[in-house]
């Protein structure tokens, strides 16, 4: 069926740091992937995206890398700051039978330690 | 561009109580969808619309109805409200063309209350 989980639900890491998110997605159909940023409170914001043809992408201070081999995605956050403190969800974007949705995993808890 | 708007933001219903919530984008994008959102966990699709008078079901539409009557707007109607659907309430949007997706717009949400 159609799932997108996430290996790690929470993760710590020291300010100044790299972190690592990573997503597993199981729907071969999926042709675009987005990273949202989620504050308490709040509703989801647009992180990074990439569509299916790409295997990386890069943005300030984020990388997404997409392995299509094992469906698997990664948001790499680097320098880290307290702001980056959040809830992290991957979504793919799948098309079936014309139309097309985004289905969420159930996210990352961010912490940063200062 | 205001992008997608929710109203209200907040709301407390009684049990068997209905409500509807409103969404609203100016972007003429042609997707609209409806998410739920409980504590700790990701957000689920209720509905979704692919154009004005076209409307679908997501993975969590039991006690629900929408409609699409126009592009701009994509009401959630809850007829006999449960406390089960106490949860924050998501309206995105999103364009979708001849080269794909361009993209999803969120709106702030609507905390949603059934007690």
């Amino acid at each position: 069926g159609e799932s997108v989980g996430l290996h790690l639900p929470t993760l710590s890491v020291q300010e100044g740091d790299n972190s690592i998110i990573n997503c597993a997605y199981s729907n071969s159909a999926s042709d675009y992937f987005i990273w949202y940023k989620q504050e308490s409170g709040k509703g989801p914001q647009f992180i990074i995206d990439i569509r299916s043809n790409m295997d990386k992408r890069q943005g300030q201070r984020v990388t997404v890398l997409l392995n299509k081999t094992v469906k698997h995605l990664s948001l790499q956050i680097a320098a880290t700051q307290p702001g980056d403190s959040a809830v992290y969800f991957c979504a793919e974007n799948i098309r079936q039978q014309g139309a097309q949705k985004l289905v969420f995993g159930q996210g990352t808890r961010l912490t940063i330690n200062p | 561009n205001a992008g997608v708007t929710q109203t209200p933001k907040f709301r407390i219903l009684k049990i068997g109580q209905s409500m509807t919530l409103q969404c609203t984008q100016d972007m003429n994008h042609n997707y609209m969808y409806w998410y739920r959102q409980d504590p700790g966990m990701g957000l689920k699709l209720i509905y979704y619309s692919v154009g004005a008078g076209i409307t679908d079901k997501g993975e969590v539409p039991n006690g629900y109805n929408v409609s699409r009557s126009t592009t701009e707007d994509f009401p959630l109607r809850l007829e006999l409200a449960a406390p089960s659907q106490t949860s924050v309430y998501f309206c995105a949007s999103s364009l979708y063309g001849d080269r794909g997706n361009y993209g999803y717009t969120f709106g702030s949400g609507t905390r949603l209350t059934v007690v």
